[in-house]
């Protein structure tokens, strides 16, 4: 059972819409992360948050906005989306970052549609 | 820029073993992962290594060589729920993860 929650699980959108991923860790980590995974396609970093803070923005057009109120919750924010970017959308955390052994635990990712 | 390879698709028959090969070139080296991902679920960890060498752990092993930049993930005894997609992944940092684009497995009766 994942400790990392998503929601939704599924989200269609027109490219005027604006809609919201959520991700909800219940590890008590300190990092938080957002992938997009493409089909047939490596897992893409879009965003770091460690303790809070964004420590990295992986060249991400500023139609997805990230936002980190606390440790525990994690939001993407999407507005005037293209449909290249209709793909899997993965939230992982992780305890540690920097620990000799860290590891990030995913969440089961929201599965957009842009139309 | 990262460079990571590994196998688009294998088959295999049930009780039978596979070897998935990952073979890296990344700017720095701080740990490498596999992971597990059932169709329309999370990946799942498997293991880690950063030591050369077999990493064992039941059904399931992985192994490191740096010098070389290769690991492999190897799954024996396989049964009909190991069909999924295999993730290799190398840390060359503090945190930062760069993916492969996944090994696809499906095992046959």
């Amino acid at each position: 059972e994942t400790g990392v929650t998503q929601t939704p699980r599924h989200l269609v959108m027109g490219m005027t819409n604006k809609k919201s991923l959520k991700c909800e860790q219940h590890l008590g980590h300190n990092a938080m992360y957002w992938y997009k995974q493409s089909a047939k396609k490596p897992l893409e970093l879009m965003f770091v948050y460690n303790f809070k803070e964004q420590t990295e923005n992986n060249s991400v057009p500023s139609r997805f906005s990230p936002e980190c109120p606390n440790s525990s919750h994690l939001f993407l924010h999407l507005h005037t989306l293209q449909p290249e970017d209709s793909a899997l959308y993965l939230c992982a955390s992780s305890q540690d970052p920097g620990g000799s052994q860290e590891t990030q635990y995913f969440g089961p990712g929201t599965r957009l549609l842009v139309l | 820029g990262q460079n990571i390879d590994q196998p688009t698709e294998m088959t295999a028959t049930e009780g039978a073993i596979v070897q998935i090969n990952c073979t890296y070139q990344t700017s720095g080296f701080n740990g490498l992962f596999w992971y597990q991902q059932h169709a329309g679920e999370a990946p799942t960890f498997l293991s880690y290594n950063v030591l050369d060498g077999l990493e064992e752990k039941g059904r399931f092993s992985s192994f490191l060589s740096r010098s070389k930049g290769y690991s492999y993930l190897l799954l024996k005894e396989l049964q009909m729920k190991d069909s999924a997609s295999y993730l290799c992944a190398v840390r060359d940092g503090d945190y930062k993860l760069s993916f492969g684009a996944g090994t696809t497995v499906t095992v046959r009766a």
